[in-house]
């Protein structure tokens, strides 16, 4: 079993639309949690980043981290074609450097 | 702006020439690590530099080598390039927070695409 779990997709969604993606992870040791938001042939981009469980909101994007259940979610409101990308999520414990990512999750947005 | 920069963006290199990817980093993050990422695959951390401190992942193969000369600069050597060597490689800095034994999120770079054949 990987220690992250991310559901490759891919999504594809009207603009407008409100987006869920989600992740679940096995190592109770996690307390930190992560968003990237890699387009094609780009590194990826810090979208959210949260501590343990929790709400965070940044403009249209929410991170929710259920820590209970192992599960992370990103909702993404308004969705625009220019959130058409790949979305990994991604997680470390306090102990080390190592973030360990999903597989992610590929979105389309159309127009 | 601050940022985290990689050349080249794009590589091709022969089935067993050596090969150097570079970063540079304008960030001052005191963390600096290689990552390995395949087509539709997870980032997999190949090692990273704690200031000159190195660690290597256990399976990262010997093959590649890591070469850290100062804060803003981080090398990525790979020996001798196979096939299965094809992927992006991403550069990314973080700080340690002091006294913890931990860092702050990661910032990456644009990657370099290398394609060996």
């Amino acid at each position: 079993q990987k220690e992250v779990e991310q559901d490759p997709g891919p999504l594809s969604v009207p603009e407008g639309a409100i987006v869920s993606l989600n992740c679940t992870y096995s190592n109770s040791a996690f307390q930190y949690f992560m968003w990237y938001r890699q387009y094609s042939r780009k590194g990826p981009e810090l979208l959210m980043y949260t501590y343990s469980s929790g709400n965070k909101e940044d403009g249209r994007f929410t991170a929710q981290v259920d820590k209970s259940s192992k599960y992370i979610s990103l909702f993404i409101r308004d969705s625009q074609p220019s959130d058409s990308a790949t979305y990994l999520c991604a997680m470390k414990n306090t102990g080390g450097f190592k973030t360990i990512f999903g597989a992610g999750t590929r979105l389309f947005v159309k127009a | 702006d601050a940022m985290v920069i990689q050349n080249p963006r794009y590589q091709v290199t022969q089935f067993g020439k050596p090969v150097t990817l570079s970063c540079s980093q304008t960030l001052n993050h005191n963390v600096m690590y290689w990552y390995q990422q395949k087509s539709s695959q997870a980032p997999k951390l190949l090692f990273h530099y704690y200031d000159k401190d190195f660690n290597n992942e256990a399976d990262t193969p010997d093959n590649f080598q890591s070469r850290r000369p100062n804060t803003s600069f981080c090398f990525l050597d790979i020996r001798s390039p196979g096939l299965g060597d094809t992927a992006m490689y991403l550069c990314a800095t973080s700080t340690q927070i002091r006294g913890a034994g931990w860092d702050t999120e990661a910032f990456f770079g644009q990657g370099t695409r290398l394609t060996v054949v």
